[in-house]
């Protein structure tokens, strides 16, 4: 069956550092991938899209790579913030309709001053 | 500003009651969507719209249905509801047009059914 798999443990880093969130996904061929940022209690927001033939793409701060041959997605924070705080979900794309998107269950990040 | 608006934002019930939730969005998307999110889940979507009058399944529908008889709304209602239906229930929209496919999201409503 088709999986996505987020870190389920928290991540604690010091402020600047660079923050990086793994998704891995099997029994997929995606078109493209996303990234979302869920703060408590509210729901998710927009974050960055990759596709399937794009290696990176950065926006800001923010980075993220797609590589199809080890199914996996790295999504990088630099100069981390404690404002970054927050949960971040990635989200596949799927067959059988457009906007379809499988989500992961997100990890968790938390910036230390 | 547009925005996608969810009602109620917490709701208690009973097993066995029909409970109806409330999505609008005023982006005038044609695409809508319903997930729930459960500790440890990813969002896992419900039900799906791409236009009115077109509604389909998505990949946990049982016990859920939703009708578009609008662009704007997208109502989920649970026949009966179970206490596995606790939850919190997001709607989402996509615009047809846009190269990103991004969804912008309501803010939740949290359901408790004992």
């Amino acid at each position: 069956s088709q999986k996505i798999e987020q870190n389920s443990e928290a991540l604690n880093i010091q402020e600047g550092k660079t923050a990086t969130l793994t998704c891995n996904y099997t029994n997929y061929s995606p078109a493209y991938l996303q990234w979302y940022r869920q703060d408590p209690g509210r729901g998710p927001v927009f974050l960055l899209l990759i596709r399937e033939n794009e290696k990176e793409k950065r926006k800001e701060r923010l980075k993220v790579t797609f590589d199809t041959t080890l199914k996996q997605s790295l999504f990088h924070i630099t100069a981390s913030q404690p404002a970054d705080s927050a949960t971040y979900l990635c989200a596949l794309s799927i067959s059988g309709g457009y906007n379809k998107l499988i989500f992961g269950a997100g990890t968790r990040l938390a910036v230390h001053p | 500003d547009a925005e996608i608006t969810q009602s109620p934002r917490h709701k208690i019930t009973e097993t066995g009651r029909q409970v109806t939730l409330a999505c609008h969005q005023t982006w005038n998307h044609n695409n809508m969507f319903w997930y729930r999110q459960d500790l440890g889940h990813g969002l896992r979507l419900i039900h799906y719209s791409y236009g009115v009058q077109d509604t389909n399944k998505g990949e946990v529908s049982d016990g859920y249905s939703v009708s578009r008889s609008n662009t704007e709304d997208l109502p989920l209602t649970l026949e009966s509801a179970a206490s596995s239906q606790t939850s919190v229930y997001f709607c989402a929209s996509s615009d047809l047009q846009t190269n990103t496919g991004e969804l912008f999201f309501g803010e939740g409503s949290r359901l408790t059914v004992l």
